[in-house]
């Protein structure tokens, strides 16, 4: 058990809805990232925040994506309209900086979504 | 863009003996690489990293090996146990870069046979 928590586990959906995740990384962690991965695939970066603020959002995250961490605890991933190819794991990962060059991410266990 | 790959999708290895994964990068600027293992339904969990400034590495049971000269990671499980069972993914990065954008492999799965 790493300490980081998604929720849902599995989410399933209709193309055109809205769905959102939740992620409670391990609770000293100021660093929460979020990647996706597909089927037979190496995960993929979405975006990261340091505490509260989102400082960096990869090509991958289109208009439709958006993540908030509101107050640097948990965060959640939000996206809109969805499409057959966001289906996916969605994984999201914590980490402590502290002034190491190397930090060790921490991931959950993520959240299948399948868009029907 | 430059990216992280692996030569082997899977390898079988009998309970017992020593396990080789193999993984080739080919972003010069990456200093940093870790080896992930993942279980069916899980998350990638951390199993040992290496800087760039070093060439081995030894955890319990597994050694990584660096070869800048080729670009070139292995991750060696000594004794594999059927709890190796996985697929296991290396990752780099440039640890200058200020985030940990981690780049990931493919990814090889590793089945061991009892």
């Amino acid at each position: 058990d790493t300490g980081v928590s998604q929720n849902p586990r599995h989410k399933i959906t209709k193309r055109g809805q809205n769905v959102t995740f939740r992620c409670d990384p391990i609770s000293e962690h100021n660093r929460l990232y979020w990647y996706r991965q597909t089927l037979g695939q190496g995960p993929e970066f979405l975006t990261y925040f340091q505490n509260e603020a989102q400082l960096e959002k990869s090509r991958l995250l289109s208009d439709r994506f958006s993540a908030e961490r509101p107050k640097g605890s948990f965060s959640t991933l939000e996206i809109q309209r969805t499409e057959q190819g966001d289906s996916a794991m969605y994984l999201c990962a914590s980490s402590l900086v502290s002034g190491a060059t190397n930090e060790k991410l921490f991931f959950g266990s993520g959240t299948q979504l399948s868009v029907l | 863009g430059e990216s992280v790959g692996l030569h082997l999708p899977t390898l079988s290895v009998q309970e017992g003996d020593n396990s080789i994964i193999n993984c080739a990068y080919s972003n010069s600027a990456s200093d940093y690489f870790i080896w992930y293992k993942q279980e069916s339904g899980k998350g990638p969990q951390f199993i040992i990293d290496i800087r760039s400034n070093m060439d081995k590495r030894q955890g319990q049971r597994v050694t990584v090996l660096l070869n800048k000269t080729v670009k070139h990671l292995s991750l060696q499980i000594a004794a594999t146990q059927p709890g190796d069972s996985a697929v296991y993914f290396c990752a780099e990065t440039e640890s200058g870069a200020g985030s940990y954008q981690l780049t990931f492999g493919k990814g090889t799965k590793l089945s061991v046979i009892p």
